[in-house]
């Protein structure tokens, strides 16, 4: 059974940068066979695809926070993380670490985490 | 970008029949994927790839999808079923995984 966990910060300060950890059991982030995504909801409102990264391909983002947005994957701990700069209150919501997304669906999602920007 | 539009809200009352929609332009020619987020909780896909209902998932949720529009519809809706219904596609011209905006199934 694969299982995903988010870490980080709870509280991120505006214009500094919010930094997420998925970690990854039951499957293998190297594994050239998923994509691995990164998907936030803001309070009260809908899912946002921020980006996905895959296998040793340059990772995919979307294009409202591309400009913003970072992502890389540690085979050796068997994670990939999240780097989103210049946070504002804006950037605040449940942000979720995912396998799938492009080709087929999202088939496991982490718990999501909470993260807040404010001073 | 590509667009995905789906009602804010539908009501349905228990045992009757409820059908969520997606549109997109020629969203015939995408794979259609539907998710139920109950509140607190992650996403839980109920149809991928238009109509294959995942393992564990009620026959009484069913997908289709044809021309530009994609609907769920979910059968002898029960009082369980009360969440947030989202679509998504992923826009290969793009490389993008693309959602739609979410409905809110409420049963009377």
């Amino acid at each position: 059974q694969v299982q995903l966990q988010e870490s980080g910060p709870g509280l991120v300060k505006p214009s500094e940068t919010l930094s997420l950890t998925c970690t990854v059991s039951g499957g293998s982030v190297s594994s050239g066979s998923y994509y691995w995504s990164w998907v936030r909801q803001p309070p009260g409102k809908g899912l946002e695809w921020i980006g996905y990264i895959f296998h040793s391909e340059s990772p995919s983002y979307g294009p409202s926070l591309r400009s913003r947005v970072s992502m890389s994957v540690d085979t050796s701990k068997n994670q990939f993380s999240l780097k989103l700069s210049s946070v504002t209150p804006l950037d605040t919501g449940v942000y979720y670490c995912a396998r799938g997304g492009a080709v087929g669906p999202v088939d496991y999602w982490g718990q999501g985490t909470l993260v807040t920007v404010s001073s | 970008s590509y667009v995905l539009t789906q009602p804010a809200s539908v009501s349905v009352a228990p045992g009757k029949t409820a059908r969520i929609t997606c549109g997109g332009n020629n969203l015939g020619a995408k794979g259609v994927h539907w998710y139920q987020q109950r509140p607190g909780q992650a996403p839980v896909v109920v149809i991928s790839f238009d109509s294959d209902r995942p393992s564990g998932i009620p026959e009484r949720f069913s997908g289709s999808n044809s021309g530009n529009t994609a609907t769920l519809t979910i059968s002898r809706v029960e009082a369980g079923d009360e969440a947030d219904y989202y679509c998504q596609v992923w826009d290969t011209s793009s490389d993008h995984v693309v959602f739609g905006g979410g409905t809110k199934l409420t049963v009377l």
